[in-house]
């Protein structure tokens, strides 16, 4: 099993301000992927990064993908109610089909 | 028009029980999974098949046996249910195994044993 950690674990912020989270590993990943999930329903994928040190924008979401491929962040600009949720990293070793998750951020944005 | 779908949505049965849950999918997708989400929100895959072959089985007990009669269905079938299996169970699947594949979940079905 390749442990994903993310940081924080809790995240309780302001409308309107930035936010970022961390999935950290010392493995090292083929892809890796971010999810959000809303109570009672599955994680929807946000995006996915496969090369060292990439960077995506989806609006005002930031993800990068670490050089050495072991870690990746989430950037949120102006949080809103809306971006409320379970944050979830996943990450595909370089052998093998499965996703291994993170351990999850929990993100509140306070109106 | 629902892409995953599971059944049921609740499940609260007695230890030492056993039960099945359902999953069909109707993206037309090859690769369908079982994962388990315990109390900490931690998501664990269990099985994977691609085209009704089980290509990943991450350390489950053999209590919990899946089942593929077809590309668009993939049951859980679990035995002799013990009080740590209670969580909740998503379904999902994607379009083949690559690692930018884009893996579609379904509602969850959350099992409580007492």
């Amino acid at each position: 099993t390749q442990l994903l950690e993310q940081s924080p674990q809790f995240l309780s912020i302001q409308e309107g301000e930035n936010l970022t989270v961390y999935c950290n590993s010392s493995s090292v990943f083929s892809s890796l992927q971010w999810y959000r999930q809303e109570p009672g329903e599955g994680p929807v994928l946000l995006v996915t990064v496969v090369t060292g040190g990439e960077v995506k924008k989806l609006k005002r979401l930031t993800f990068q993908f670490g050089d050495a491929r072991k870690d990746s962040s989430l950037h949120i600009t102006a949080a809103q109610p809306g971006d409320t949720g379970l944050y979830l990293c996943a990450g595909q070793p370089p052998t093998g089909n499965q996703f291994y998750f993170g351990t999850g951020t929990s993100l509140t944005v306070i109106p | 028009d629902t892409a995953v779908s599971q059944t049921p949505k609740y499940l609260v049965t007695q230890m030492g029980n056993d039960k099945s849950i359902k999953c069909e999918q109707n993206l037309g997708h090859d690769t369908m999974y079982w994962y388990k989400q315990d109390s900490k929100k931690f998501l664990k895959i269990m099985f994977s098949y691609n085209n009704k072959e089980l290509i990943i089985n991450e350390t489950v007990p053999n209590r919990f046996s899946p089942k593929s009669p077809d590309k668009a269905h993939l049951n859980l079938h679990i035995n002799s249910l013990e009080l740590g299996d209670s969580a909740v169970y998503f379904c999902a699947s994607s379009p083949g195994t690559g690692p930018d594949r884009t893996q579609y979940f379904g509602p969850g079905t959350r099992l409580t044993v007492l």
